[in-house]
């Protein structure tokens, strides 16, 4: 069975940092991209990161990118989300996801973990 | 960058068809895929490729695609479908994965 759990959510101040984990069981993890999505209070889905498999191909969100990085330890089947320089508007529960197949881009997401909430306030 | 509109509502009785649509240019020539989301729950994937439903997914469920605008279509709606929806494709030429604004589908 396929479980993502993440974990590192919190409350952390504006201009401060966190790091995101994704633990992943039940498949080959290293033969998957793997995304995070967030999700803002009341609102819809953004897309955040995404990673290749191997790690070596990466992709960023405009209103992330140079602030948050991305990576992988395939030896330890886990998702990292690095987030420093926080602000206020990156407040949401974060999830990570599967890409459903092993293509390197176009892929949908088959399996979520439950999310880990973000709270960015002084 | 890459826009996809879908309505904000749709509101369908039980055993009626819904349909949710997402707008953008020239979708058809891209992969569609469709997510269901109820309140304080994850997303579940119920279209992926267009049209490919995954396993466990009810056969009710059906997706199209063409043009610009692709359909997330529900037969015999029924009260647990009530929830939101969204669409997502790649965008090639920005490389980043764009989520439309979703759609909540309310079953009278």
């Amino acid at each position: 069975e396929v479980q993502l759990l993440e974990s590192g959510g919190g409350l952390v101040q504006p201009g401060g940092s966190l790091r995101l984990s994704c633990a992943a069981s039940g498949f080959a993890f290293g033969t998957y991209a793997m995304t995070w999505v967030r999700q803002a209070p009341g609102k819809g889905l953004e897309w955040v990161s995404s990673i290749s498999g191997s790690g070596g191909t990466t992709y960023y969100a405009d209103s992330v990118k140079g602030r948050f990085t991305i990576s992988r330890d395939n030896s330890k089947n886990t998702l990292y989300l690095q987030m420093k320089s926080l602000r206020a508007e990156d407040t949401a529960v974060y999830y990570c996801a599967k890409a459903r197949d092993i293509a390197v881009t176009g892929y949908c997401f088959d399996y979520w973990g439950q999310g880990t909430l973000v709270t960015v306030s002084s | 960058s890459y826009v996809l509109t879908q309505p904000p509502s749709v509101s369908v009785a039980p055993g009626r068809t819904a349909r949710i649509t997402c707008g953008g240019n020239n979708i058809g020539s891209k992969n569609v895929h469709w997510y269901q989301q109820k309140p304080g729950r994850a997303p579940v994937l119920v279209v992926c490729y267009d049209s490919d439903r995954p396993s466990g997914i009810p056969e009710r469920f059906s997706g199209s695609n063409s043009g610009n605008t692709a359909t997330l279509t529900i037969n015999r709606v029924e009260a647990e479908d009530e929830a939101d929806y969204y669409c997502q494709v790649w965008d090639s030429s920005s490389h980043h994965w764009v989520f439309g604004g979703g759609t909540k589908l309310t079953v009278l």
